[in-house]
């Protein structure tokens, strides 16, 4: 079994604290994302890594960096916090496939950051 | 205007009403169409998974993709409590090295 695991299930952080969110992933899986899901705005792509070292922007990177160091860690930072990232983070990953190959994306359970 | 958009809901049905879940999208080059289930305070699970135009069937579910209406369906039969949850739609291009588009999800609710 995949299993996604993401460092916390609930933060609370203050204003402008930098805020670190580790995810996971034990199947030795290439892409790792995060996302962050909100009312009404569904779930939209903050960082991608497709490998190593490797990062691409999604939709909303603003306000955030991300670090993967290691294959089976994706790291994302806030580097200082505001009430309006105030939101559920998802991370995921997948196993990087071409063409019609299924490729499923895992997900963690999601972290629920609250910023005062 | 987003790329995928979903019918927003909530739902909410009998227990063994046929639902249907719809998402439209704008972006021909869309080629691989997934189903994923969320439950409450869990992260979303794939459900279904399709390529291109055509119908797939698991158990009670059944996605349907109309690749000329650019319309994708979901459908669930005999539907469960076990069943209440958001569906998300979610389509990848060709070449998008894995990345996804996400509508922004259905909430159903099968009342017993």
């Amino acid at each position: 079994d995949v299993k996604v695991t993401q460092s916390s299930r609930y933060l609370v952080k203050r204003t402008g604290e930098k805020v670190f969110l580790e995810c996971v992933q034990d199947m030795d899986h290439e892409n790792m994302f995060w996302y962050r899901q909100d009312p009404g705005l569904g779930l939209r792509l903050i960082y991608f890594s497709y490998d190593v070292k490797m990062k691409e922007k999604g939709d909303i990177p603003e306000g955030y960096s991300v670090s993967r160091e290691k294959k089976e860690r994706f790291s994302l930072i806030l580097e200082s916090a505001s009430t309006n990232q105030t939101s559920m983070y998802l991370c995921a990953s997948s196993l990087a496939a071409s063409g019609r190959v299924k490729e499923t994306q895992y997900f963690g359970p999601g972290t629920r950051l609250l910023v005062l | 205007q987003k790329e995928v958009e979903q019918d927003p809901g909530p739902l909410s049905v009998p227990e063994g009403a046929i639902v249907s879940l719809n998402c439209t999208y704008s972006n021909s080059a869309f080629q691989y169409f997934m189903w994923y289930r969320q439950y409450s305070r869990k992260g979303p699970e794939l459900l279904m998974y399709t390529y291109s135009s055509g119908n797939k069937e698991d158990g009670r579910f059944t996605a349907q993709v109309d690749k000329s209406s650019k319309y994708i369906s979901l459908f669930i039969r005999d539907s469960q409590p076990s069943d209440s949850a958001t569906y998300l739609c979610a389509m990848k291009k060709e070449t998008n090295a894995g990345k996804s588009t996400f509508g922004d999800g259905t909430t159903l609710t099968v009342k017993p």
